[in-house]
């Protein structure tokens, strides 16, 4: 199974240049989640989509923005990406969003993301 | 939100077992409590979560608190696969994941 799935894995951008992350997956999972991972740091959650329809904000979403295509894909968009935004972003999904919150969480592999 | 506290990183021998604490004193009545290990150029890997009481899987063992303030993964046996960075993670009820900075395991042949 391909769990989930995100393209591109490496990108490498000028400032100022806009980009689209894919991301897709195959579980019928109704949420899913964008993350960013700096060096040395834990993920930190930048928008996430609790079903299909909706979005929402997490702890980092400025510079971004988030379309939930359909159940399967969210995509994440950099509409003038800056060298702060150089990292890795994973892509995630959950069967289901609380109240119960004891859904596991399925990752890709990530996007490694460099703007210089 | 609630946060987490681990130690930056912990040894242990192969075939040995391992302890990995974390602390979370300001944890809600509703946050869950989870564990995720992540290997170098990897996602996050799911290992256990919990609520109130401990729990058991075939990768580990999770022990939480009587007042949930802090709680203990257990790796029963130490493999070299098994040295990876543990996230210790509160969910709130929006599923959404609290991420710390981990602990690195470093597991010793």
């Amino acid at each position: 199974n391909a769990g989930v799935t995100q393209t591109p894995k490496f990108q490498v951008l000028k400032t100022g240049q806009s980009m689209t992350l894919q991301c897709a997956q195959d579980m019928n999972h109704n949420s899913m989640y964008w993350y960013r991972q700096d060096p040395g740091m834990g993920l930190r959650l930048i928008y996430y989509s609790a079903s299909e329809g909706t979005t929402d904000k997490g702890e980092v979403p400025n510079g971004y923005n988030v379309s939930r295509l359909n159940k399967r894909e969210f995509s994440l968009r950099l509409e003038s990406a800056a060298p702060s935004q150089t990292s890795v972003y994973f892509c995630a999904s959950s069967l289901l969003r609380g109240p119960g919150s004891n859904q596991p969480q399925h990752f890709g592999d990530g996007t490694r993301l460099s703007i210089l | 939100d609630a946060k987490t506290t681990q130690p930056n990183s912990m040894e242990s021998n192969e075939e040995e077992p391992v302890h990995l604490p974390c602390n979370h004193s300001t944890i809600s009545g509703t946050d869950y409590i989870h564990w995720y290990r992540q290997l170098p150029s990897q996602g996050p890997e799911y290992v256990i979560h919990g609520l109130t009481s401990n729990v058991n899987n075939r990768m580990a063992s999770l022990a939480i608190a009587e007042d949930r303030k802090s709680s203990t993964l257990i790796l029963h046996r130490a493999t070299l696969r098994d040295a990876a960075v543990y996230y210790c993670i509160l969910s709130n009820t929006g599923n959404q994941f609290y991420f710390g900075t981990g602990t690195s395991l470093t597991v010793i042949p």
